[in-house]
């Protein structure tokens, strides 16, 4: 089973900013299988990334995706409002398929 | 428009069972997997179990191997979630999802379980 760490647990920024969140796998994701989600307090997540690298329909390009192997990263330029909520990663090389724990993007 | 609804969440107490559906809307059922992934209160998200476009194949995370059955309908664009031998720590909003050679793109709105005695 591939363990998935995100880093930091909490950024705290402000409107505006840049943030970068981590996404650290305990072994090689093949073939980049890795997304990012993103889920506003109270809602369901929605997809950002996936393919590491790949935004999906309808994603700004203030977010951004990259990394390989096992270290992967999703930088969001400009916060705006809906912006602050709990970011996570996914990879889907295997199964079972596993989440990172989640990143906090607050105030 | 992509849209997955499910429904059957509500309260039980341990060891008893549960059904959730999940209704499908705006693409080619036959075509995509389907997954549950659900979230425990104030926690992250797990993946549960899937379920191939033919109801050939099914997998599960191993904490419900067993208890857990996944099945699906193509004629009514639904997929069920057999969740047998509920335990207090299966308490958690549950996800139906589409699932896209592993991505999960399109997330119903949830529907709530909770185990309790």
């Amino acid at each position: 089973e591939i363990v998935l760490t995100q880093s930091p647990d909490t950024l705290s920024v402000s409107p505006g900013e840049r943030v970068t969140l981590s996404c650290r796998a305990s072994q090689s994701v093949v073939n980049n299988y890795l997304a990012w989600y993103q889920q506003r307090p109270g809602q369901r997540p929605r997809l950002l990334i996936s393919g590491a690298t790949t935004r999906a329909t309808g994603i700004p390009d203030r977010f951004f995706g990259s990394g390989s192997g096992t270290d992967f990263t999703l930088t969001i330029n400009g916060l705006g409002p809906g912006d602050f909520a709990m970011y996570y990663c996914q990879h889907y090389t295997s199964l079972p398929r596993t989440f990172g724990q989640g990143t906090k993007v607050e105030i | 428009e992509v849209h997955l609804v499910e429904s059957g969440g509500g309260l039980v107490h341990p060891g008893e069972s549960l059904r959730l559906s999940c209704v499908a809307s705006g693409f080619n059922f036959n075509y995509y997997w389907v997954a549950w992934v659900r979230q425990a209160p104030g926690k992250g998200l797990e993946w549960v179990a899937s379920i191939d476009q033919h109801d050939r194949e099914t997998y599960y995370v191993d904490s419900v191997q067993g208890r857990f059955l996944l099945s699906r309908d193509n004629a009514v664009r639904s997929v069920y979630l057999q969740m047998n031998e509920l335990r207090v720590d299966d308490t958690a909003t549950y996800y139906c999802v589409r699932d896209t050679f592993g991505v999960y793109d399109f997330w119903g709105q949830g529907t709530q379980v909770t185990v309790a005695s």
